[in-house]
């Protein structure tokens, strides 16, 4: 099985400054690593994804997340933020298996405010 | 291609009345999950169908609640004798494969009352 820890509950930023959101796993195979960012009374979206490969991720947004297997962790960071982006956003693995499929395992969100 | 279309939107039900949630996935997606959220919370998987079958249901409570997936239609989630603590947010998602991620849909807030 797996888990999802994300430390902050809350990042309060002003805006065009730097942010890290930070996730943690555990999983004794190996996992694909997603972020979600959901919208007020909106669904969730994928911002982005990591499967293989770089371990350094660019997603949508200018938001990139890099993958720490020895950390287990999947950190997501913009380098200036904006308004739009206040938002929860949520961290999620899966240990994609013919049985189960896609099944994801979620944090509980980070809720990101920014401030003017 | 629309998307994830969920409907209702906003459902309110009394207290013992049954909810009936619908997913029609993206075009061409055979694989459906639906996840539940309580308010304050992350998304917690339910159950993950392909068409006519139900592949996993680890998530979904024992009793009252069934999903189905027919070879024609929506996907469809049933919540019988609805109790309050069934207020949420009750989310679907789609994908063509498994393996690398899905769409989600806006999500049916249900609100029993």
């Amino acid at each position: 099985a797996q888990s999802v820890t994300q430390l902050d509950s809350q990042v309060p930023v002003f805006e065009e400054a730097p942010v890290e959101l930070r996730c943690n796993y555990s999983s004794s195979v190996s996992v694909y690593l997603f972020w979600y960012v959901q919208y007020p009374n909106q669904g969730l979206q994928l911002l982005l994804k990591y499967l293989s490969g770089s371990t350094l991720v660019k997603g949508i947004n200018g938001f990139e997340a890099e993958f720490n297997k020895s950390q287990t962790s999947f950190h997501l960071r913009k380098p200036s933020v904006h308004i739009s982006d206040t938002a929860e956003y949520f961290c999620a693995v899966s240990a994609p298996e013919k049985s189960s499929g896609d099944k994801l395992t979620f944090g509980t969100g980070t809720r990101l405010a920014v401030r003017p | 291609n629309a998307g994830v279309m969920q409907n209702p939107r906003h459902l309110v039900r009394r207290r013992g009345q049954e909810a009936r949630l619908r997913c029609s996935p993206m075009k061409g997606h055979s694989h459906v999950y639906w996840y539940r959220q309580l308010p304050e919370e992350g998304l917690k998987f339910m159950v993950y169908l392909q068409k006519e079958n139900i592949i996993d249901e680890s998530g979904m409570p024992k009793e009252r609640f069934s999903a189905e997936f027919p070879k024609e239609g929506p996907s469809i989630l049933r919540i019988q004798q609805v109790v309050r603590g069934d207020s949420a947010a009750y989310f679907c998602a789609s994908s063509p494969i498994p393996g690398h991620g899905y769409t989600f849909g806006s999500g049916t807030r249900l609100t029993v009352v």
